[in-house]
This record gives structure tokens, C-alpha cells and sequence, in this order.
């Protein structure tokens, strides 16, 4: 089952706005990951915030994590038509094997409109 | 940051066919290595997990005679999809973790489809 659920599902935005995309998860974490993908590309890791962190911020991103509501939040800055992707926040579990999994939400599909 | 190494990116098989996707990490060494499989708008689910030298652990409801893994060395891990069919068709991704990191790593896909 999935661990995190993103939304808005889709986000449609001008060029030069903030996209904000949220993710709830259920249980607890160690941490909480934010991955990039490109239509029809593997993903790319964007930002890790760990537990015992409220806020991160990297570059245009920042990530905020209230671990009692059990949600993220991942905001993009002055949005360019290149920041066009679907975002995954994704948290560790434990995999059949007992090794760690990431499990990854539904995703958000952003779209930055030039 | 790391490099995984996925390919081929695109693949076209006829049903009943065997297909292998490979997977390498080119510049850390991929203790763990993940296949998922993701189908279109959608999440990725995980299929399998592998660590180097042992058999993989598939997740519920994934036929581990169907999806065959092997994770051989440190660097490599192949998938391979047996006797597929059209339902097999999806988009395959790998993804390793060397050990004690948390950041995963993940390869550009492969596009599976069986006509």
C-alpha cells in the first residue's frame, strides 16, 4: 500500500509562481524524501528532510515537515517551465526481506505554463 | 550525485518472449537494488528488493518466477521478464542504495511493451 499520498494531484501554474504540493503519510518516519521525475524518466532525489526537522530549504525548494499531522510540504519558488514534472514524496518501510523500501505517494503533476 | 545505469531504455518484444532489462550503478556500490514497476500516471510499486549475493524478496502478489532478479555482484542487477505478455507492458525502473545511505538512486527506465 502506499505510505504517502500526494496532493493536489495536478497543479497547473504560470511561469514565476510558487507551486506547493503537499504529502500525508501514516506511519512514523525516520524521514521523508522528495523525488523529481521527467515524463517517462527514471527520478532524480531533490531534498531529504529527517524527522527531527521542521524545515529545509535547497535552492528554489523548501520543505517543511510536521511529524504530529503526519504531512510534508514541498514549495517551488518563482516556478520555471523546466520545473514541469510529477513530484513524489517518498518514506522507508520495511520490505519483505527486512531490508528498507522506499514507498513513494501517487504523486503531484505539475506544469509550468511559459 | 551517483550514476545508475539503466537500459535498454525502450524494448518491443512478441508475447511469450523473454526480456531482460539490466541495471548498474557506475560509480558507488549498490548493496541494495530495487525494481519497480510503474504504469502510466501513476506511482511506482515496488516488485523486488536485492541485496548483492542473495535471492531477492519479491513483494506480495509479484510472481517471483515471472519477474526473475539477479543481483550478482555489487554493481549489477538484471531483470528479466519471463514468457511476458501484453499485461507485462509498463514502465520499469531500478533504483539502488549503497549501504548506510538513505538517498536512493534510480536508472532512466525502461518501456516494456509486448505486442
Amino acid at each position: 500500500s502506499q505510505q504517502g499520498e500526494e496532493d493536489p494531484q495536478a497543479l497547473s501554474i504560470q511561469e514565476g509562481e510558487n507551486a506547493t504540493m503537499n504529502c500525508s503519510y501514516k506511519t512514523s518516519i525516520n524521514n521523508l524524501q522528495w523525488y523529481r521525475q521527467n515524463s517517462g524518466r527514471g527520478l532524480v532525489h531533490l531534498i531529504l528532510i529527517r524527522s527531527n526537522e521542521r524545515e529545509k530549504h535547497s535552492g528554489r525548494l523548501r520543505v517543511t515537515l510536521d511529524t504530529s499531522k503526519k504531512s510534508s510540504s514541498l514549495l517551488i519558488t518563482a516556478s520555471r517551465a523546466a520545473d514541469t514534472a510529477s513530484y513524489f514524496c517518498a518514506t522507508d518501510a520495511l520490505a519483505q526481506g527486512g531490508s528498507e523500501k522506499l514507498v513513494f505517494g501517487k504523486g503531484t503533476k505539475l506544469t509550468v505554463n511559459p | 550525485g551517483a550514476v545508475v545505469s539503466q537500459h535498454p531504455s525502450r524494448v518491443i518484444c512478441k508475447s511469450g518472449t523473454s526480456v531482460k532489462i539490466e541495471c548498474r550503478s557506475l560509480d558507488f556500490q549498490a548493496t541494495t537494488m530495487f525494481w519497480y514497476r510503474q504504469f502510466p500516471k501513476q506511482s511506482l510499486m515496488l516488485m523486488a528488493t536485492s541485496n548483492e549475493g542473495s535471492k531477492a524478496t519479491y513483494e506480495q502478489g509479484v510472481e517471483k518466477d515471472k519477474f526473475l532478479i539477479n543481483h550478482a555482484s555489487l554493481t549489477l542487477s538484471t531483470l528479466t521478464v519471463t514468457s511476458a505478455h501484453p499485461e507485462d507492458s509498463s514502465f520499469y525502473i531500478c533504483s539502488a542504495r549503497d549501504q548506510g545511505y538513505t538517498e536512493a538512486f534510480f536508472g532512466q527506465g525502461t518501456r516494456l511493451t509486448v505486442v
